[in-house]
């Protein structure tokens, strides 16, 4: 079956433009995650979803940064005034129930930001 | 808060020889613990987690850890490296007391295998 997608794989922006970054999570799945791996670190925390509902976005940076999942499926995060800071891996990943201590994530590949 | 250490970032071992790759973890609670494998323009995929139980664990592709929760460790073994085993390997640990459900990465660390 299909795994998680994300489009684009990379996206070049000038700083100020806004970006808007695409997953599509395995069908069924329950937990979506939001991270951002910075060059040479492991994925931080950006934000988490239950189905539609978005139960933390404690992670988010700045209020530049929004993400949605509107019907509980597809989530798009986007991205304001982008900042060369910003550049970035962003992964999205999903999880099949809710209890996502336990569980498995499925990865993307990820969108490839880089902020000129 | 928890935390996870990946003490070396680069790891270089010739092929058929074996590897061990160190995490440690900090955490005031009881954890689950995870090793996700990531390929270069890939995303990350799951090779094991310990959740409870017998505390050597087996994964994918020949891998194995063992939980050491004296040590707070859960370091990474492979007996013989093969060269498509070259990828950065991530260490993650969640709560398992029912806490926070976000789990935390190390680093990471570069395995590189020679010919």
């Amino acid at each position: 079956g299909a795994g998680v997608s994300q489009s684009p794989r990379y996206k070049v922006a000038k700083r100020g433009q806004d970006v808007a970054l695409r997953c599509d999570p395995i069908s069924g799945h329950v937990s979506l995650f939001w991270y951002q791996q910075a060059l040479g670190q492991g994925p931080e925390f950006l934000t988490y979803f239950q189905n539609e509902a978005q139960l933390d976005k404690s992670g988010l940076p700045s209020d530049r940064f929004f993400a949605e999942r509107p019907e509980g499926s597809v989530s798009t995060l986007k991205i304001q005034r982008t900042q060369q800071e910003d550049s970035a891996v962003y992964l999205c990943a999903s999880s099949l129930g809710d209890e996502t201590r336990a569980e498995t994530q499925y990865f993307g590949p990820g969108t490839r930001l880089l902020v000129l | 808060a928890q935390s996870v250490t990946q003490l070396d970032s680069q790891v270089p071992v010739f092929e058929e020889a074996p590897v061990e790759l160190r995490c440690n973890y900090s955490s005031s609670v009881s954890v689950y613990l995870f090793w996700y494998v990531q390929y270069p323009n890939q995303g990350l995929q799951l090779l094991l987690k310990y959740l409870s139980g017998s505390t050597l664990v087996k994964g994918i592709n020949g891998f194995e850890a063992e939980f050491n929760k004296s040590q707070t460790s859960f370091h990474l073994r492979k007996p013989s490296v093969h060269i498509s085993d070259t990828a950065e390997y991530f260490c993650a640990v969640s709560d398992a007391s029912g806490g926070s459900y976000i789990p935390t990465f190390g680093r990471g660390t570069s395995l590189i295998v020679h010919p």
